[in-house]
């Protein structure tokens, strides 16, 4: 069975600056991708990265970036600049199995 | 890009009838739908898994015949939520797989209340 971390359950950051959300996950797969979904008060889930797990370079999108690390299993998501717009939950998840696993998601809060 | 229509967006409806969402791709076959279900402030929690032309795999836990689902066309899929009891009350979200892609494309949600 897949399972994803999230150990942040609320993370806060001031506009302009730079915040790292932590993923971890545990699969027994080979083969799998890994997202990064936002979900803003309207409850529309948007991606916002993925990583393809047979790819050694970090996924990037934009003010988006992953640190992909294989052996630890982990996949956390760094934001740049930050935006009022980057205010919402986000999730991790893992697809493995023919299904995505989301993670408990951490509440992202940015500061003006 | 990939669109994935939802729709009731809200519903409330009395205890004991049976509520029917409906999931469409609009600019894509999709294979494959999700059913999703999130608690406030929760995750969201894989219900079942919907292929078009067969039955749906539902998720342990997951009563199929409470939760109806038909994937009768590559780009519709249904729930039908039946007898309702107010622990039914939640926010459901549909997500599609196209055959292009291997991204995933949710809808907008339902939220469910049952009085």
């Amino acid at each position: 069975a897949q399972t994803v971390t999230q150990s942040q359950p609320e993370m806060s950051v001031q506009e302009a600056e730079t915040v790292t959300l932590s993923c971890t996950y545990d699969t027994s797969e080979s083969d799998y991708y890994l997202f990064w979904y936002k979900q803003p008060p309207s409850r529309q889930m948007i991606l916002v990265i993925r990583q393809e797990a047979y790819k050694q370079q970090n996924a990037t999108e934009n003010r988006f970036s992953v640190n992909f690390q294989k052996a630890a299993k982990s996949f956390s998501l760094k934001i740049s600049d930050s935006q009022l717009g980057d205010a919402a939950m986000y999730f991790c998840a893992d697809f493995g199995n023919e299904k995505l696993t989301f993670g408990t998601g951490t509440r992202l809060t940015i500061i003006p | 890009g990939a669109v994935v229509s939802q729709h009731p967006s809200w519903v409330i409806c009395k205890s004991g009838t049976s509520v029917k969402i409906e999931c469409r791709s609009l600019d894509f076959q999709a294979t494959t739908m999700f059913w999703y279900r999130q608690f406030p402030k929760q995750s969201l929690m894989l219900m079942a898994t919907s292929n078009e032309g067969s039955k749906a795999t539902y998720e342990q836990g997951v009563e199929k015949d409470k939760f109806l689902i038909n994937h009768a066309s590559l780009t519709l899929s249904t729930l039908t939520v039946t007898s309702a009891h107010p622990e039914d009350s939640s926010f459901y979200i549909c997500s599609a797989e196209g055959q292009w892609d291997y991204g995933y494309t949710f809808g907008s949600g339902t939220r469910l209340t049952v009085v």
